[in-house]
């Protein structure tokens, strides 16, 4: 069964520093994999997203994530947190080219960004 | 450009009331379309979603409906609300084949 794993519910950094959200799919075929990011009250926004090809795919506002398909891992990284990014990150597997229509997703990371 | 709205953006209703949500996705065709509730502290939970008019798969057994009348149109009913209701309900719309989900404001639903 697909199935989309966010292990930390929780994380705090400072401003400045490095940031990475772990995320880790079951999924049977070749993964579509999306990160999303909610601020409080609103609707998600798509950061980015992973079909195929180069493993490191690069999002808006600084953020990357690398697909690491032995890991089944989707980790999204930002080299320097601003307060800003303080939201809400889901993860999620769409569907792929066996065309399913379902997208799944982890149950999020909320990030609180320290001044 | 696509666009997708929701409305109400806020809802406070009593329990056994009906509900009536709506989303309207502008500038495609023939989108997939999806209902989502979300509630507090918790991750996203797919109630429906559509793949053409009329064409409606419930995800989780509940007191919720959700109906396609047009191509555009995605509805999210209730007739009766439960205080189990509550929470923050999110539309989404994909460009089949596309593999991307693109999301709604939201609308938050108080059932007191």
């Amino acid at each position: 069964a697909q199935s989309v794993t966010q292990p930390d519910i929780h994380i705090t950094v400072s401003e400045g520093a490095s940031l990475e959200l772990r995320c880790n799919y079951s999924y049977g075929a070749t993964p579509y994999l999306f990160w999303y990011v909610q601020s409080p009250g609103q609707g998600l926004q798509l950061l980015l997203k992973y079909f195929s090809g180069d493993t490191l795919v690069q999002g808006i506002k600084g953020f990357e994530a690398e697909f690491k398909r032995s890991q089944s891992s989707f980790n999204l990284r930002k080299p320097s947190v601003h307060w800003s990014d303080a939201a809400e990150y889901f993860c999620a597997v769409g569907p792929g080219r066996n065309n399913f229509n379902k997208f799944y997703f982890g149950s999020g990371t909320k990030l609180n960004v320290k001044p | 450009s696509q666009t997708i709205h929701q409305w109400p953006a806020t809802l406070v209703q009593p329990v056994g009331s009906p509900l009536s949500l709506e989303c309207t996705v502008e500038g495609t065709s023939n989108p997939n379309l999806y209902w989502y509730r979300q509630a507090a502290g918790r991750g996203l939970q797919l109630l429906f979603y559509s793949v053409g008019i009329g064409q409606i798969s419930s995800e989780v057994p509940q007191n919720l409906s959700a109906s396609r009348p047009q191509d555009r149109q995605f509805i999210l009913s209730s007739k009766k609300l439960l205080l189990s209701d509550s929470g923050f309900y999110l539309c989404a719309w994909s460009i089949r084949g596309s593999g991307t989900q693109y999301f709604g404001p939201g609308t938050r639903l108080l059932v007191l």
